[in-house]
């Protein structure tokens, strides 16, 4: 069975902060995705990585960066954490590219920023 | 560029009414289509994909959705709808070019 787990369900840290999100995934995919989630705007693309220290900005990459160390590890960082950063974090994989395949999903970490 | 709309941000249902939620695309070549679901606390699950041939297509948990090109729509269905249904459904659309959009979701309640 799939499965894509994420380190933290519910996250709160403070403005200014550095913040690790990690994701990992059990299925041996190529392409690992983080997104945000907030009421309104749907899923917004932060990053994704189509192979090992291989990165791509999506949408919405300002106040992120991210590494992928290792295949199943993908890690999405808040260098200095805001509060307009506060929002649901969903990352997920892919046994190809972004546009036309299946993609599984963690759970998600709800990050607050105070 | 391409976007999903999905014009309906809150529906309500009863418990085994028939459900039909829309999505309209904007797209210069035929898309990848998509429709996920997010229950309460959890993450997104693909409920049904269409790539090519027929235009109906069928999902699990009794979903299914049809391509409509000439009205650019993808909207996904279910005869009766269930209360474990109630969840927050997305439309998205995607190509081979690596491009790929969610669309803002629908939220579903289902009342006994």
């Amino acid at each position: 069975d799939v499965k894509v787990t994420q380190s933290s369900r519910y996250l709160v840290k403070r403005t200014g902060e550095k913040v690790f999100l990690e994701c990992v995934q059990d299925m041996d995919h190529e392409n690992m995705f983080w997104y945000r989630q907030d009421p309104g705007l749907g899923l917004r693309l932060i990053y994704f990585s189509y192979d090992v220290k291989m990165k791509e900005k999506g949408d919405i990459p300002e106040g992120y960066s991210v590494s992928r160390e290792k295949k199943e590890r993908f890690s999405l960082i808040l260098e200095s954490a805001s509060t307009n950063q506060t929002s649901m974090y969903l990352c997920a994989s892919t046994n190809g590219g972004l546009g036309a395949y299946e993609q599984y999903f963690g759970p998600g970490t709800r990050l607050t920023v105070t | 560029a391409q976007s999903v709309t999905q014009p309906d941000i809150h529906i309500t249902v009863s418990e085994g009414a028939s459900l039909e939620l829309r999505c309209n695309y904007s797209y210069g070549a035929t898309p990848y289509l998509f429709w996920y679901v997010q229950s309460p606390g959890q993450g997104l699950q693909l409920l049904l994909k269409y790539f090519s041939g027929d235009t109906l297509v069928q999902g699990i948990k009794g979903f299914e959705a049809e391509f409509k090109r000439s009205q650019s729509s993808f909207n996904l269905r279910k005869p009766s709808v269930h209360w474990s249904d109630a969840a927050e459904y997305f439309c998205a659309v995607g190509d081979t070019g690596n491009q790929f959009y969610f669309g803002t979701g629908t939220s579903l309640t289902v009342i006994p």
